[in-house]
């Protein structure tokens, strides 16, 4: 099984609101990303755990606050979000250790901003 | 500054009609390249991964080579459901931060 499952599929929040992107994998694997991908663009990393702790922050916002509360999910806790922040964010998960680095993606959650 | 670049940006194909993309890099320190396939508002689909110059993978119409400075995705026959954006992604010391390519819009016609 290679499937990494995120909710909401869709998501419309306000400027001032605070809502939560949830990621869930199965497979064993102790690396989980968050990317951000725009239209017509290649995603683009912005946090990565390891082992459940942070070892990646590609110098984002601090309105987008990560958490890996276990081995198997990943939230992406938003706050105070601006109109450009709307995009497909994607999870991913691998192995952290051995052989095969290969990242399997979730179906992504598309966030707008309004 | 490490770079992954693709081309074409877009191919427009007949059916039956085979091609290849292209990927180059600069990736200091290289440890492979992915390939992955991405269909409109969803999540890319890990293909392959490529570890070194000379190293090739198949899956049904899709083949994969890699050499020192870029890697192709030859296309044997295309079929209208190939059609996906292709992405290319290399990564190096670490593993975790990959780069990826901006992509080939393929389009298989009928």
């Amino acid at each position: 099984d290679t499937e990494v499952t995120q909710t909401p599929k869709h998501l419309v929040m306000g400027m001032t609101n605070k809502k939560s992107l949830k990621c869930e994998q199965h497979m064993g694997h102790r690396a989980m990303y968050w990317y951000k991908q725009k239209a017509k663009k290649p995603p683009e990393l912005m946090f990565v755990y390891s082992y459940e702790k942070l070892s990646i922050n590609e110098s984002v916002p601090s309105r987008f606050s990560p958490e890996c509360p276990n081995s198997s999910l990943l939230n992406l806790h938003l706050h105070a979000l601006q109109p450009e922040d709307s995009a497909l964010y994607l999870c991913a998960s691998s192995q952290a250790r051995g052989f095969s680095y290969e990242q399997y993606f979730g179906p992504g959650t598309r966030l707008t901003v309004t | 500054e490490d770079q992954v670049t693709q081309s074409p940006e877009a191919l427009r194909l007949q059916e039956g009609e085979s091609s290849s993309l292209n990927c180059s890099y600069t990736v200091s320190g290289l440890r492979g390249l992915f390939w992955y396939r991405q269909d409109p508002g969803k999540g890319p689909e890990f293909l392959f991964t490529l570890y070194s110059a000379g190293e090739e993978k198949e899956k049904e119409r899709l083949k994969a080579t890699l050499t020192k400075k870029e890697s192709f995705l030859h296309i044997t026959a295309p079929k209208p459901e190939d059609s996906a954006t292709y992405l290319c992604a290399s990564f190096a010391e670490g593993y975790q931060k990959v780069t990826f390519g901006t992509g080939t819009k393929l389009q298989v016609i009928p």
